[in-house]
């Protein structure tokens, strides 16, 4: 089945980039998400990317995709304290497959920012 | 625009109970989905809902039930309630192949 994985914890000081990893497993993803969570919070669409591109760039934000190696990077440029948060790596499967209705998401990798 | 509205926001229950957990999409939206999301835990897809009926389901036992009505809010059932069904109950709803909007939750919480 589909399996998502991201590492558990990132420090980073304010001004840094911060970069979370992601790896997927479900060859047949048509779209991956970062979602953000607040604590207390439900979560918030960050960005997406399509299967068949390989970067996207919004505002502080990049997503840089390796479909071969179904790895899936966010970078936040200049990190603020109030990025401090959750972030959740989520696939979408192929609906030809079935799998289209449905995200899978990782653990979440907590990003705390320090001054 | 109001976007994903859940009702209630928290909730206790006890082991045995009943629970009726309910979702009001974004304007637009037509889609459904409920997620369990445990401590620590990233959400896990319980069922989605289009067009009044259940399009797909996750890994969950027949205790989860759902609604769609018409105007297309939905409901979430839970039968028989375990202290392991205690979580954050995430409605997401979109609009054909869009993106996913979640709601802030339900916390549910089983004693």
């Amino acid at each position: 089945g589909e399996d998502v994985e991201q590492s558990l914890f990132l420090s980073v000081r304010e001004g840094d980039s911060s970069v979370i990893n992601c790896t997927y497993t479900d060859s047949s993803s048509t779209y991956l998400y970062w979602y953000k969570q607040e604590p207390g919070a439900g979560l918030q669409l960050l960005t997406y990317i399509f299967s068949n591109m390989d970067m996207k760039q919004d505002q502080r934000l990049t997503v840089l995709l390796n479909k071969k190696d179904k790895h899936l990077s966010l970078r936040i440029a200049d990190t603020q304290t109030g990025d401090s948060a959750i972030y959740f790596c989520a696939e979408r499967g192929s609906r030809a497959e079935g799998g289209g209705n449905k995200l899978t998401f990782g653990t979440g990798t907590q990003l705390k920012v320090e001054l | 625009d109001a976007g994903v509205t859940q009702s209630p926001t928290h909730l206790i229950k006890t082991r045995g109970q009943q629970v009726t957990l309910r979702c009001s999409p974004k304007s637009g939206h037509d889609t459904v989905s409920w997620y369990q999301q445990a401590l620590g835990q990233g959400p896990q897809f319980i069922f989605q809902y289009y067009e009044e009926e259940e399009r797909q389901r996750g890994n969950f036992p027949d205790r989860f039930s759902g609604h769609q009505f018409p105007n297309y809010s939905s409901e979430l059932n839970v039968n028989a309630l375990l202290l392991g069904d205690s979580a954050l109950y995430l409605c997401a709803s979109a609009r054909g192949e869009g993106g996913y909007t979640f709601g802030s939750g339900t916390r549910l919480t089983v004693v």
